[in-house]
């Protein structure tokens, strides 16, 4: 079965910090796939990243980078120098290939950047 | 390029009342996603159409909710009758195609609140 945890609940910086997001993932399927959502007040889920179990390059964009390490089953997501409008939900889920189209999401981190 | 569109964003019945949610997905789309989503928690796929087909529909509790997706395209989401533990945002989804790689774009849901 797939299973997402994130285990930081709420995180608090000021801003221009640098933040880390936490997410690992269970899977017994060798082909799955790795996303992270953004959920700002508004309510829609903005689609961010997508990685597949075979790239395990690190990407980078802008302000946003993602560290995809398949030996501790993890696919962190850091926001260099935060901004207000980073403050939202974020949420790591994982799709398994054979379970097309069936995402498992974390419970998402909060993030609060203040000013 | 219109976004996943959902109405009402707000509703409040009391318990055993039935209430009705509509969802109109990114045109061309053909996978349409219900996700419910409770306070402090990530999105859990209630059902997955793939055109009108049901393809995924496990997490649904069949005895109280029932999904349509008429011509493809609208779909809408009935519980009959509602219980306090259903208040809950229920989001809608879509993607181009129903494959495990493939983001989901979301609307930005219905708040449901029973009393």
């Amino acid at each position: 079965a797939q299973k997402v945890t994130q285990a930081q609940t709420e995180i608090s910086v000021v801003e221009k910090e640098d933040v880390t997001l936490d997410c690992v993932y269970e899977t017994r399927d060798t082909t799955y796939y790795l996303f992270w959502y953004k959920q700002p007040p508004s309510g829609e889920l903005v689609f961010l990243i997508r990685r597949n179990s075979f790239d395990e390059q690190n990407e980078i964009s802008g302000r946003y980078s993602w560290n995809f390490q398949k030996s501790t089953s993890s696919f962190n997501f850091t926001i260099t120098a935060s901004q207000v409008v980073d403050s939202a939900v974020y949420f790591c889920a994982l799709s398994e290939e054979k379970n097309a189209g069936k995402s498992t999401f974390g419970d998402g981190t909060t993030l609060t950047v203040k000013p | 390029e219109a976004g996943v569109a959902q109405s009402p964003r707000y509703k409040i019945i009391e318990k055993r009342q039935s209430v009705a949610f509509w969802c109109n997905p990114i045109s061309g789309h053909a996978t349409l996603y219900w996700y419910q989503q409770i306070l402090g928690q990530g999105p859990k796929l209630l059902i997955q159409f793939q055109n009108n087909g049901v393809v995924d529909d496990s997490q649904l509790p069949k005895d109280r909710f029932s999904a349509e997706r008429l011509k493809g395209v609208d779909s809408t989401l009935k519980i009959q009758p509602a219980k306090l533990e259903d208040s809950a945002v229920y989001l809608c989804a879509s993607s181009s195609m129903g494959h495990a790689n493939t983001e989901a774009f979301f609307g930005q849901g219905t708040r449901l609140t029973v009393v």
